[in-house]
């Protein structure tokens, strides 16, 4: 595999239902986000994870929980979701500096339905 | 706090011609910009990366121009093809509390017509 892998790809759930969406970097990259991209909004910034610690939290709510056990892997983990979270989830990953940004690269996205 | 704006929302031309899209920010105190394409319900593909100190970049049939100070970058493709369909983002890269974040515009729709 290479690049920024995302599973499940499609996701439905319940209101009631816990669920996590996973993403995967072979990038060698220290820095990984989560994003939200509903219809006809622009990218939401969500989180923020820098060397495994979490350096922004886009003011979201608390049925999202983000989860970085290493510089390769990011979770979010999801609970009572209500159907507006129904969204594309991606994750991106870049190598953070001094200098200038990093360029981000995307994985695929999850596509997740609340009913 | 940062806006980008992509007009237009969408454009469809004929294959072959060459087209223009555009980009607007807010805030001219950016350390990048990034040209993305998006198919239909996949995730994002980077196209091109301008860092602030620079005006252009090229890539192939690509060529990203950035204009700090007027707040303004321009995507211009060369020889459309019908592969060429997919929606633009631009985003702008900053720096927030020495957090690295890019700010996205809402796309433009793109429809190369055979």
């Amino acid at each position: 595999e290479t690049g920024v892998t995302q599973t499940p790809r499609h996701l439905v759930m319940g209101m009631t239902n816990k669920k996590s969406l996973k993403c995967e970097q072979h990038l060698g990259h220290n820095a990984m986000y989560w994003y939200k991209q509903s219809a006809k909004k622009p990218l939401e910034l969500m989180f923020v994870y820098n060397f495994k610690e979490q350096t922004e939290n886009n003011s979201v709510p608390s049925r999202f929980s983000p989860e970085c056990p290493n510089s390769s892997h990011l979770f979010l983990h999801l609970h009572t979701l209500q159907p507006e979270d129904s969204a594309l989830y991606l994750c991106a990953s870049s190598q953070p500096s001094g200098g200038p940004i990093g360029e981000q690269f995307f994985g695929p996205g999850t596509r997740l339905t609340v009913l | 706090k940062q806006e980008v704006t992509q007009i237009p929302a969408a454009l469809s031309v004929p294959e072959g011609e060459n087209l223009v899209l555009n980009c607007s920010f807010t805030d001219s105190a950016i350390y990048n910009l990034q040209w993305f394409r998006q198919d239909p319900g996949k995730g994002l593909t980077s196209l091109l990366l301008i860092q602030s100190s620079q005006r252009e970049q090229t890539s192939g049939r690509l060529n990203a121009s950035l204009d700090k100070s007027s707040g303004r970058s321009t995507l211009y493709i060369a020889a459309s093809q019908p592969g060429d369909s997919a929606t633009y983002l631009c985003a702008v890269g900053t720096l927030v509390f020495g957090n690295e974040k890019l700010t996205f515009g809402t796309g433009t729709r793109l429809t190369i017509i055979p």
